[in-house]
């Protein structure tokens, strides 16, 4: 079975704060995802990557960056941390260009920013 | 653009009854349509992917239809149980979307003892 895991499932930052959320899959898929889930706005890609070392933005990049250094890890982070960043944070994987592309998600990271 | 929707947004059935639960999308050049399950507060499990080139796919209790001429996907839940309460979102993959999922707003479903 595919596992997709996350570091946090809760998460409470201060305004300002840098954030590190963490995703890692076991695989072995090329491509990787983070997406937020907003009530009303349903789920909306912010990056994604499709190599190690790759990354492409999605619909709302901005105010977050990602990182890929190792194919099974592919971590989001946000510089400055906002209010309007409070969020469910969900990672997902699917395997790359000869695969089915049926993405796997993990549990989520609710993150709170006050 | 592609736009995908799911109609009701939410759905109530005594145990027992069958689920039928609906999603369309816009535009119909598409690669897959994906099912997902999702819990409160929970990630998504996915359920079905059917690929462009087919027209359903089983799973257990689950069935899912593909009519792409016509934009849409219907997934049946049989014998519905309490345990089947959730909400579930589909999700295509389409060339208008740059080969990204485009998402449904999702179905709440209750399914009362």
């Amino acid at each position: 079975d595919v596992k997709v895991t996350q570091s946090s499932r809760y998460l409470v930052k201060r305004t300002g704060e840098k954030v590190f959320l963490e995703c890692v899959q076991d695989m072995d898929h090329e491509n990787m995802f983070w997406y937020r889930q907003d009530p009303g706005l349903g789920l909306r890609l912010i990056y994604f990557s499709y190599d190690v070392k790759m990354k492409e933005k999605g619909d709302i990049p901005e105010g977050y960056s990602v990182s890929r250094e190792k194919k099974e890890r592919f971590s989001l982070i946000l510089e400055s941390a906002s209010t309007n960043q409070t969020s469910m944070y969900l990672c997902a994987s699917s395997l790359g260009a000869s695969g089915r592309k049926e993405q796997f998600f993990g549990p989520g990271t609710r993150l709170t920013v006050l | 653009k592609q736009e995908v929707t799911q109609i009701p947004a939410a759905l109530s059935v005594p145990e027992g009854e069958n689920l039928v639960l609906n999603c369309s999308f816009t535009d119909s050049a598409i690669y897959n349509l994906q099912w997902f399950r999702q819990d409160p507060g929970k990630g998504l499990t996915s359920l079905l992917l059917i690929q462009s080139s087919q027209r359903e796919q089983t799973s257990g209790r689950l069935n899912a239809s593909l009519d792409k001429s016509s934009g849409r996907s219907t997934l049946y839940i049989a014998a519905s149980q309490p345990g089947d309460s959730a909400t579930y979102l589909c999700a295509v993959r389409s060339r208008a979307a740059g080969n990204k999922l485009t998402f449904g707003g999702g179905t709440r479903v209750l399914v009362k003892p």
